[in-house]
């Protein structure tokens, strides 16, 4: 199975900051790894796929970049809004693993 | 509307058996990988299950030889059948469609599953 890693696991941050998460795989898996953003009582929101293509709709603030085995996601100027927790995913081989989560609170 | 319901959840004993549904509106579920991932209180995402369009199915080693996931054509519906469930599989469960790149791009709202005695 492959294992997905994310740092930091929690990240304090305000109102306009710039954030970054980074996520890395067990092994390579191309461009096959995904973000999404969770809210208590929601459902999960996708945001970049394939890496770097942000989802229709997604805020420009947010982007990917990466590939192989090193990802990483950010955030410019982050909003109210933006505070979450964030997961990667990689859908290279089953089982679909998700990293473990980056919880983005107030400062 | 394109969109996922989830129904079904709610209070079950350990080794008792539970399905859950999740409808589909606005796209065909025969038309698309469909899965389901859970969220243990407290915990990450966990991908449990697989359908692909042809029909053959992937789950997580968790859960493998207890759940079952289908689909029902006719109905537009995807299920999760679950059993001899255990406390661990305690958790809110969603459905979510598979776009390209394998990514889960329409999530379902979840429902909750209690395994207690």
């Amino acid at each position: 199975d492959i294992q997905m890693t994310q740092s930091p696991s929690n990240l304090s941050a305000s109102v306009g900051d710039r954030v970054s998460i980074t996520c890395r795989a067990s092994q390579i898996i191309s461009k096959y790894l995904h973000w999404y953003q969770h809210k208590p009582g929601k459902a999960p929101k996708l945001l970049v796929y394939a890496a770097s293509t942000l989802q229709s709709g997604v805020p420009s603030r947010f982007s990917g970049s990466g590939s192989g085995a090193d990802f990483t996601l950010t955030i410019n100027s982050l909003q109210p809004e933006d505070f979450a927790t964030y997961y990667c995913q990689q859908s290279y081989s089953t089982p679909f693993t998700f990293g473990p989560g980056t919880k983005v609170d107030i400062k | 509307e394109v969109q996922l319901v989830v129904s079904g959840g709610g209070l079950i004993q350990p080794e008792g058996s539970l399905r859950l549904s999740c409808a589909a509106s606005g796209f065909s579920v025969s038309d698309n990988d469909m899965n389901w991932v859970r969220q243990a209180p407290g915990k990450g995402l966990e991908w449990v299950s697989f359908i692909y369009t042809g029909g053959s199915t992937n789950d997580a080693d968790s859960v493998k030889g207890r759940f079952t996931i289908s689909r029902d054509d006719s109905k537009n519906t995807l299920y999760l059948q679950m059993n001899s469930l255990r406390h661990e599989d305690t958790a809110v469960y969603y459905c979510a469609r598979m776009a390209m790149f394998g990514v889960l791009d329409l999530w379902g709202q979840g429902a909750l599953v209690t395994v207690s005695s």
